[in-house]
């Protein structure tokens, strides 16, 4: 069955320091996401991509969040400096562009430590 | 505010018990609810509820929605070991998921 994959599954990093997260979602979806879930938290959303375009984001994606469709898999998500507050689990997730298709799959999550 | 509440937040039972999973929500534009089931780490699929009243069922689990109470249930029956996780619900509004706390389910043997 298809999945969703991300890499790397762990990055440490210094703060200040820019990461990028990779996501390949599944191969026939269209609409891509990226969640973040603090440790103790819920998972909370950060932003929305469809048809290379951003379609929603949440106040937690400030400017210093990018995301990027490089190429027809990859789906990047980048911090540009990064903050002590950003360690986290970062979970991409995709689903198809069709009516009544809701359901979002999620990937195994980056854990992103920040010291 | 969307907000998306989930009850109990922890949950401990021993295998056989049968367990029902509270979610409440109030979201603008609400147009679906999701269970997942998170082990380890990727939040995984279990149910997608658009209609009130219609009962999804997969093997011991299932699941209803009531869009006029705005709530919803997750059943499982005769728990095994393998159940226990965190059970997350989560609404769609626009194209976000508003994820509630979950509940954390501990079986015991």
């Amino acid at each position: 069955e298809p999945e969703v994959t991300q890499t790397p599954s762990h990055q440490v990093t210094q703060m200040g320091q820019e990461v990028i997260l990779r996501c390949v979602p599944i191969s026939n979806h269209l609409y891509f996401y990226w969640y973040r879930q603090i440790l103790g938290q819920k998972v909370e959303f950060l932003v929305s991509f469809y048809n290379n375009e951003i379609s929603e984001k949440s106040e937690i994606f400030d400017d210093q969040f990018s995301v990027e469709r490089p190429d027809g898999s990859n789906f990047t998500l980048k911090i540009r400096s990064t903050k002590l507050e950003d360690s986290a689990m970062y979970f991409c997730a995709s689903r198809k562009l069709s009516q009544g298709a809701d359901t979002q799959y999620f990937g195994p999550g980056t854990r992103l430590t920040v010291l | 505010e969307d907000k998306v509440v989930q009850s109990p937040l922890s949950l401990v039972v021993h295998e056989g018990d049968t367990v029902t999973l509270n979610c409440s929500y109030e979201v603008t534009n609400f147009r679906s609810l999701l269970w997942y089931k998170q082990e380890k780490k990727a939040p995984t699929f279990l149910f997608m509820l658009t209609s009130s009243g219609i009962e999804k069922k997969s093997g011991r689990l299932s699941s209803i929605l009531d869009k006029k109470e705005l709530f919803s249930i997750l059943n499982i029956t005769a728990t095994q070991t393998g159940d226990s996780a965190i059970y997350l619900c989560a609404c769609i509004s626009g194209s976000r998921l508003t994820f509630g706390e979950g509940t954390q389910l501990t079986v015991n043997p």
